[in-house]
């Protein structure tokens, strides 16, 4: 059963509008979560984590949200770049309980940024 | 070089061949994973080892063996694979698998096609 689920397997907006990508969790323990990009021959990278005490993070273009009542984070770029076209993975992990600190990804989300 | 190196990036093998696949860090790290993605499905955790030591073995077939012979270097030893082994193989590395706030950060991968 997954415990880190990404819905949507592809998401297509225009150039310059906002890119909202979606995941949800189910295991309460989780405490800090990631998302990574990759791109077609690359391995995924780091793009922006939030640690459970927060609601909001942001670096740049990038905006991670989570609630944490509804087991729901989504990231947001704004404004979205053809380069930001990609396969966007979220990450899960918890400090306590079994196999602590490591990572449980969703399936991943096709972005695709037309221009 | 700089971040995670893996090699080959690509790899054909028949079920009775023999092969290792190689990672390498260059960032620091004390802690390396060996990760699976398959087609549509999200990535798998294989093997953690912190400070040089296993920490997890992710119910993996023995067909699969790793070695980690210092903090820098990962391999992944290969034998008697079955066609369903064809997949992604990546390799990470963290500061340490200490369960907190960890940010993995990943190799290319080795495309891996098992005849």
């Amino acid at each position: 059963d997954q415990q880190v689920k990404q819905n949507s397997p592809s998401l297509s907006v225009q150039e310059g509008r906002i890119s909202i990508l979606n995941c949800d969790y189910t295991n309460s323990m989780f405490d800090y979560f990631l998302w990574y990009k990759k791109y077609p021959a690359e391995g995924p990278t780091f793009l922006i984590s939030i640690s459970s005490i927060k609601d909001k993070n942001e670096d740049g273009r990038f905006t991670v949200f989570l609630n944490k009542s509804a087991k729901h984070l989504s990231l947001h770029i704004v404004p979205s770049q053809p380069g930001d076209s990609a396969v966007y993975f979220c990450a899960a992990s918890a400090r306590y309980g079994g196999s602590q600190g490591n990572l449980i990804f969703g399936k991943g989300t096709k972005l695709s940024v037309k221009p | 070089e700089t971040g995670v190196t893996q090699t080959p990036r690509h790899l054909v093998m028949g079920m009775t061949n023999k092969k290792s696949l190689k990672c390498e860090q260059h960032l620091g790290h004390n802690a390396m994973y060996w990760y699976k993605q398959s087609a549509k499905k999200p990535l798998e955790l294989m093997f953690v080892y912190n400070f040089k030591e296993q920490t997890e073995n992710n119910s993996v077939p023995s067909r699969f063996s790793p070695e980690c012979p210092n903090s820098s270097h990962l391999f992944l030893h290969l034998h008697t694979l079955q066609p369903e082994d064809s997949a992604l193989y990546l390799c990470a590395s963290s500061q340490e698998n200490r369960g907190w706030e960890e940010t993995q950060y990943f190799g290319p991968g080795t495309r891996l096609l098992v005849l």
